[in-house]
């Protein structure tokens, strides 16, 4: 079964602090893995998709990275609007569009 | 462009009632999909449409959930009875098979919040 967990549950930051956030899967086969974040009261919004080992992509303070076994969310020099939860996904390689979602990162950045 | 629809925003009921979400996906989007979230368990995909036909429901919890999607543009989770458990915020995610099936965008509503006291 498809599992992701990610970490810290949790996190505080200091406006400009960067930092990186943690998802670790097991996926038999993987076809993507997804990032996406979620504002309070709102549904999920999407950020990224990483294919493969290897590969990086950025968005403004973000870049996400992936290996075998987990994938990293790099937060540099964080503003308070980047507050949020992160989700991550992954997509196993059977030709369905299910995602297995982790329980996300609460990423608090205090001006 | 509008995106994707759900009502109630917001549900209280008592246990043992019948409980409808309504979906109203993105115009043009073949696959729908239903996610439960909640603190302990995140996001959990009970059910998921493709050209209005049901293609993995592995996930809806147990016989007193069912979800139809009648037409391209309408879907409905039921639960009935409903029970405190079932207290959670479930949301409804579109995407088009295609390019968007290749990115795993899913675009997802609001959500609506059931509490079942």
């Amino acid at each position: 079964e498809d599992q992701v967990t990610q970490s810290p549950e949790a996190l505080r930051l200091q406006e400009g602090e960067s930092s990186s956030l943690n998802c670790s899967y097991t996926v038999s086969g993987l076809r993507g893995l997804f990032w996406y974040r979620q504002d309070p009261g709102k549904g999920p919004e999407f950020l990224f998709t990483l294919y493969s080992a290897g590969e990086e992509k950025e968005k403004e303070r973000l870049k996400a990275t992936l290996t075998k076994k987990e994938s990293f969310l790099h937060i540099t020099a964080p503003k308070p609007e980047d507050s949020a939860t992160y989700l991550c996904a992954v997509q196993e390689n059977t030709g369905f569009q299910k995602l297995v979602f982790g329980t996300g990162t609460r990423l608090l950045v205090s001006p | 462009d509008a995106g994707v629809i759900q009502s109630p925003r917001h549900e209280v009921t008592e246990m043992g009632q019948e409980v409808t979400l309504r979906c109203k996906p993105i115009s043009g989007h073949n696959s729908l999909f239903w996610y439960r979230q909640t603190m302990m368990r995140g996001l959990e995909l009970l059910i998921y449409f493709n050209n209005n036909v049901p293609i993995d429901d592995s996930g809806m919890p147990e016989d007193r959930f069912s979800a139809k999607m009648p037409n391209a543009s309408f879907s409905t989770l039921k639960i009935q009875p409903s029970e405190p458990r079932d207290s959670a915020v479930y949301f409804c995610a579109s995407s088009f098979g295609g390019s968007s099936w290749e990115t795993g965008e899913l675009f997802f509503g609001e959500g609506s919040r059931l509490t079942v006291l």
